[in-house]
């Protein structure tokens, strides 16, 4: 069982765009719907966008996901400082018995 | 308000064992799968297992099947993980967290997170 591919690091200044893609296959985000947490060290992970694209209560608009065939991205408009943090994506996937998979993860630094 | 707060948790040696508690308030327990999911250090977040409502179905990463064990007590509203002959690969944070009913892999409420250090 690998993990969904991810850049391990994405940076930008105050106010900019970052992007962070998720690449995965058939069986995962080909599949299923795709949900991206963001997690602060020190601190529980935090549910930022699920089902490709809805962001849950209290998370700002700034942030918005895609899924496409059998890859998904998230985009930070409006870069915070706040925004800093590591960021995952994960999708359920059918092979085998059925597992959930998360990306390596991407370390968003606000220079 | 949904709360998931866990105990156990600790330092163990290697080949001991360790069991990991999450006691939920705040919705129906027994409606909701439950995972848990670890961090190690450096490392990224990594799924370890997951449950259905009813406990009827338990899925396993590859990496813990035949050491692990998932369990819940529906009348106790608490979720376990068992875990056996541990390994320094073991050391983590473990969360527990609450699957939402649309998707095994859409998390909306985590626990505090309990670190498990294997050492001798």
């Amino acid at each position: 069982q690998s993990t969904l591919t991810q850049p391990p690091s994405a940076s930008g200044t105050p106010g900019q765009r970052v992007t962070i893609s998720c690449s995965g296959s058939s069986s995962n985000i080909g599949t299923n719907t795709v949900n991206w947490y963001q997690h602060v060290l020190g601190a529980a992970p935090r549910l930022l966008i699920y089902s490709n694209n809805q962001r849950p209560s209290g998370v700002p608009d700034r942030f918005s996901g895609s899924r496409s065939g059998t890859s998904a991205s998230l985009a930070i408009s409006g870069l915070q400082s706040e925004d800093e943090a590591d960021y995952y994506c994960a999708a359920w996937d059918e092979s085998l018995n059925g597992h959930c998979m998360f990306g390596g993860g991407t370390k968003v630094t606000v220079l | 308000e949904v709360q998931l707060l866990q105990s156990g948790g600790g330092l163990a040696q290697p080949g001991g064992s360790q069991r990991l508690s999450c006691a939920v308030s705040g919705f129906t327990f027994s409606t909701y799968g439950m995972s848990w999911v670890r961090q190690a250090p450096g490392k990224g977040l990594e799924w370890v297992s997951g449950i259905s409502g009813s406990g009827g179905i338990t899925y396993y990463a590859d990496s813990v099947k035949g050491r692990f064990t998932i369990s819940r007590d529906n009348s106790k509203n608490t979720l376990y993980l068992q875990i056996n002959s541990l390994r320094g690969e073991d050391t983590a944070v473990y969360y527990c967290a609450r699957s939402h009913t649309s998707s095994r892999s859409r998390f909306d409420y985590w626990g505090q997170g309990t670190l498990v250090t294997v050492s001798s």
